[in-house]
């Protein structure tokens, strides 16, 4: 079956553009989460939804990041006013249930320059 | 969540063994052990969970003692393809939906 996609796979934006990045996860999953990486890092998780609903919005680094998830499939990251340390691959996963004993399966991710 | 040590990087040859361990002297009763794999421009794939004694599957087996604060994947008779960045994350089951990603370990397979 299909796995998770994202889009656009390279943004390349100039400073203070907003930037919005698609996720479609995987049919049936309820849960779905967002990270990014920096070049050469570790991942960074930044917020997860449980159906449409985000109780927990603190790992977003800023309050020019938003994202929100419709129909309890497809979720939306917004970036707002770019900087340039914005620039990283943002990944999306999705697993079945909101519990860690579930794998998360991961998109290809969506590489954004900021220039 | 229980913070986790892993080497930065190793290196082996095609053929070989691989075994990377993972330290998390403070994993709770109820965490799981999960490792994933991450090649270059792809994002992180599930290798195998475990909670404790061993666990195997087609692709690892996962080795976890009895008090828990570590454990070692093991990769049989690596090959080029298994290059790659290798995560071990602890967590709760109930709660710790947030993965939380340490640095990982960089594995070079040579010819």
């Amino acid at each position: 079956g299909a796995g998770v996609s994202q889009s656009p796979s390279n943004k390349v934006t100039e400073k203070g553009k907003d930037v919005e990045l698609r996720c479609d996860p995987i049919s049936g999953h309820t849960a779905l989460y967002w990270y990014r990486q920096s070049l050469g890092q570790g991942l960074e998780f930044l917020i997860y939804f449980q159906g449409n609903s985000a109780p927990d919005k603190s790992g977003l680094p800023s309050d020019r990041f938003s994202a929100e998830r419709t129909g309890g499939s497809v979720s939306t990251l917004t970036i707002q006013r770019t900087q340039q340390e914005d620039s990283a691959v943002y990944l999306c996963a999705s697993s079945l249930a909101l519990v860690s004993s579930y794998e998360q399966y991961f998109g290809p991710g969506t590489r954004l320059t900021v220039t | 969540l229980a913070k986790t040590t892993q080497p930065i990087s190793m290196d082996s040859y095609e053929g070989q063994e691989v075994n990377i361990t993972c330290s998390h002297n403070n994993i709770a009763t109820n965490d799981y052990i999960t490792w994933y794999q991450q090649f270059p421009s792809q994002g992180p794939r599930f290798i195998i969970q475990g909670y404790k004694t061993k666990v195997t599957n087609e692709v690892a087996s996962l080795f976890i003692p009895a008090d828990r604060k570590s454990s070692t994947l093991s990769l049989p008779r690596v090959s080029l393809s298994d290059t790659a960045v290798y995560y071990c994350l602890v967590g709760a089951a109930d709660s710790s939906y947030k993965l939380i990603f340490g640095s990982g370990t960089r594995l070079l397979v040579r010819p």
